[in-house]
């Protein structure tokens, strides 16, 4: 099956500086990926939308200023949080899929612990 | 507005049959995905239906009627390791996943 990577597993940051998550598709061309926010013991939450090549698209809510999605390429999403919080600390989750019609393939999942 | 429902947390027994119910209200309809989520993992996929009908794939199985927006994911032969939350989306006619908030399974031995 599709292989979604994601780096870092985990990282913990102090407050105030940045955090780049890169999710790269191993096996297959992405032209959509997102970019999912979960908190503990809540369902997924999408911050933003990536197709390659295009700016992403960000669910209502979410500061674009603040998390900065960049889609370089038909393998690789990074998501950029800038200037985090305690607040921030979450699960990032990617997916990736080929087409409209694929399922999405999840990375493994980053987790976030701002001190 | 779009919506889906599903049970909170259901319990059942090792070696039981167990039936998660999902209903949708989506701006059109591409399909339904099942996905399973392992506490502080990535969700998984299990099962993707557009037609109406059954999909038996091992001891999971996915049914959807499009007419009444509603769709179960049938899990036979329950095992210890199927405790985790089961995850119902939507795709809506955006081809954009609408997320239930999961239903968590306990499986009890």
């Amino acid at each position: 099956g599709a292989v979604v990577s994601q780096h870092p597993s985990w990282v913990i940051c102090k407050s105030g500086t940045s955090v780049k998550i890169e999710c790269r598709s191993l096996d297959f061309q992405a032209t959509t990926m997102f970019w999912y926010r979960q908190f503990p013991k809540q369902s997924l939450m999408l911050m933003a939308t990536s197709n390659e090549g295009s700016k992403a698209t960000y669910e209502q809510g979410v500061e674009k200023d603040k998390f900065l999605i960049n889609h370089a390429s038909l393998t690789l999403s990074t998501l950029t949080v800038t200037s985090a919080h305690p607040e921030d600390s979450s699960f990032y989750i990617c997916s990736a899929r080929e087409t409209e019609f694929n399922e999405q393939f999840f990375g493994p999942g980053t987790r976030l612990t701002v001190l | 507005g779009q919506n889906i429902d599903q049970p909170t947390e259901m319990t059942a027994t090792e070696g039981a049959i167990v039936q998660i119910n999902c209903t949708y209200q989506t701006s059109g309809f591409n399909g339904l995905f099942w996905y399973q989520q392992h506490a502080g993992e990535a969700p998984t996929f299990l099962s993707y239906n557009v037609l109406d009908g059954l999909e038996e794939k091992g001891r999971f199985s996915s049914f959807l009627s499009r007419s009444k927006g509603y769709s179960y994911l049938l899990l036979k032969e329950l095992q210890m390791k199927d405790s985790a939350s089961y995850l119902c989306a939507a795709l809506d006619s955006n081809y954009q996943l609408i997320w239930g908030a999961g239903t968590k399974l306990i499986i009890k031995p």
